[in-house]
């Protein structure tokens, strides 16, 4: 039963190798959200759909960009990984029509970048 | 202004003891304030939420104790269990037509020993 699914769980990608992550939901939530997360950091986000709608956070690098082709899934995708992007990547939803409201986490996908 | 300070960066507390942990915001538009859980490899799990018009809410162990005037936060966890051991993530968000953002704390490693 799980509901917020992210695959794979680990990739390893070569330096400026593209690479897309996944992320679908069972919860037929509007909101989908993308966080990268470093080692002993708290969540940073990249971006977040509402519906069709994208937003991007002013800092997110442009080497990163994600598409939503339906509610339930979402894609991450990094045109070319430097180093400093391995990190956990984790894909998050909420239902989004009554205010803040809890956001549901999938496991994250570990990005290594040899 | 979107800052959220959390305190300790780390913890230990012993098996059966009051775990701390505090935040404060300074942002007076958030309206929502969620505590997470994440353990190691996995995504954070909301453990419990307040809104600002308690002062305080428990569920189980779990307690939240919110001071608006103050613009602080807090989780108290009551007869603490090896199994609490994570990282604590305090966060909050404000109401934004379903384009709601979680600021993250940032991140509070609990240790419980024996």
């Amino acid at each position: 039963d799980a509901m917020v699914i992210q695959n794979p769980r680990y990739q390893v990608t070569q330096f400026g190798k593209p690479v897309t992550l996944s992320c679908s939901q069972t919860l037929n939530h509007n909101v989908m959200y993308w966080y990268q997360q470093k080692s002993s950091q708290a969540p940073k986000l990249l971006f977040h759909y509402y519906d069709k709608d994208f937003n991007n956070e002013a800092d997110t690098p442009d080497n990163f960009q994600s598409r939503r082709p339906n509610t339930s899934f979402c894609f991450l995708d990094i045109r070319s990984p430097g180093l400093g992007d391995a990190a956990m990547y984790l894909c998050a939803t909420s239902r989004g029509d009554r205010g803040p409201d809890e956001q549901y986490f999938g496991p994250g996908t570990r990005l290594t970048v040899t | 202004q979107q800052q959220v300070k959390q305190s300790p960066q780390s913890l230990i507390v012993q098996k059966g003891g009051i775990s701390i942990i505090n935040c404060a915001y300074e942002n007076t538009a958030f309206d929502y304030f969620p505590w997470y859980q994440q353990f190691p490899g996995k995504g954070p799990a909301l453990l419990i939420a307040i809104r600002p018009d308690v002062s305080e809410k428990k569920e189980g162990r779990f307690t939240i104790s919110f001071n608006k005037s103050a613009k602080q936060f807090s989780l108290h966890i009551m007869d603490s269990q090896p199994g609490d051991s994570a990282t604590y993530f305090c966060a909050a968000s404000r109401s934004n037509f379903g384009n709601e953002k979680l600021t993250f704390g940032t991140g509070t490693r609990l240790t419980i020993i024996p």
